[in-house]
Parts: C-alpha cells; structure tokens; sequence
C-alpha cells in the first residue's frame, strides 16, 4: 500500500494570498491526483498530475488558480493561488495503486 | 445530478447493532466499486473493492455487496463500535480511464 503525507495538516490564511501545499509519497508512482472536499459534501477531483508533463485540470478548475507541480514520481505540490473564504475546504492528495486508491491526510484550510 | 447516489445520507445506531449503508449508481462503463471510510478530518481509507465479476467482499466487520444488474451496492456493519463512527463513501471507477465518481457519503453515528 501507498503512504501518503501531506503538509501542512491546517492553516488559516489572509484572503488574497496564496498557499502551496505539499504531498509526498511513499513510493513511486505514474499520476497523483488533488482533489477538493468542502464542508459536509464529497471529495471533487481538482486535476490529475503526471511527471514530466502539464497537469489535467477538470472543468471548473484552472491553471491560474490552482497550480501544480509534478518534480518527480514521489512528489506534487498544489498552490490554491488569491484565496477567497470560498477556497475554504480540505485539500487531499490521493495516488493510485493497481485497483486501489490512496488518499493522504488532507490540508484543512481556512481563509478569513 | 451525482452518478453514484448514497442513502441514507446520515445514521444513528446504538452499539453493537448492525446496520446498512446502500450506493446506487448510474456510472458506465463500470471498472469497479469501493467503499471507503472517511474519519473526521483524516483522509479516505478503502474498505473494500469489487469488480464487476464480484457480488460480495469482506473486511473484518464490513461486507460490501455488489450486483452489477441493478446497478446498486451495500456496505453491511456487523456489531457497531463507537470507533465506526465516520463517513462512509462509494467510488465507482470507469473503465482503465481512471476516473472516479464519488457519492456524497452516509454519515454514520455510533452512540454508546
């Protein structure tokens, strides 16, 4: 199985700043995934990083406000870029491995 | 409206009793079904998987069911413990594309 950390576990942040949030895992693997949890409702895919090329965004989800980098096979970070209190949610991180898929702790933000 | 449809939405049982989540679903091609536990403020953790070929798995306390005709599953719960309190989420995968379609969850309370 795939162990996944994500840091930070929380933060609150200003409106209007950014924060980069980072995930690493535990072995090495093809695509990660990011997805949005927001209060009292179900996880929403975000976009799909591979290694080596541009992440897929899904409708709803752009580049400019959610960034993504993909270094290496271990390893992604997403930045949720000009927060608003909307960002507000839990950001999780989440491989997949033959038939099973593995999620990370998640990043419980806040924005004011 | 969600391809994957998850009732109830909330639950209240007393411990040591059993109960039943169910997971309707709409999602085609199918590839497979999972059903994860989310605790509060933690990240999904799989309970089970079934492919299309599988009517019924377990895992310790937890039996899921699967049938493929009426496009519906269930999660069974044998002798509740506080410790089960959690959301509970059905994913249906699409074939080899990767995509996953996940319910809103049942949220299940345990009382002592």
């Amino acid at each position: 199985s795939a162990v996944i950390s994500q840091k930070p576990s929380r933060d609150i942040c200003q409106r209007g700043t950014s924060l980069t949030i980072q995930c690493q895992v535990d072995s090495q693997v093809t695509m990660m995934f990011w997805y949005r949890q927001q209060p009292g409702q179900s996880l929403t895919l975000i976009a799909t990083a591979n290694q080596g090329s541009e992440a897929t965004y899904e409708s709803g989800f752009v580049i400019d406000k959610f960034p993504i980098s993909r270094p290496n096979l271990t390893f992604s970070t997403l930045t949720v870029s000009n927060m608003s209190p909307e960002d507000s949610s839990i950001y999780l991180c989440s491989v997949r491995q033959a038939d099973t898929q593995y999620f990370g702790p998640g990043t419980r933000l806040t924005v004011l | 409206k969600n391809q994957v449809e998850q009732s109830p939405q909330s639950l209240i049982i007393l411990e040591g009793k059993n109960c039943t989540l169910q997971c309707n679903y709409t999602v085609s091609p199918f590839s497979n079904l999972r059903w994860y536990k989310q605790d509060t403020g933690r990240g999904p953790v799989s309970l089970t998987i079934m492919t299309f070929s599988e009517n019924t798995k377990s895992n310790g306390r937890y039996t899921a069911t699967l049938d493929a005709d009426t496009k519906q599953s269930s999660l069974h719960i044998t002798a509740s413990q506080l410790s089960d309190s959690a959301s509970y989420i059905c994913v249906v995968s699409v074939n080899n594309a990767g995509k996953s379609t996940f319910g809103d969850g049942t949220t299940l309370t345990v009382k002592p």
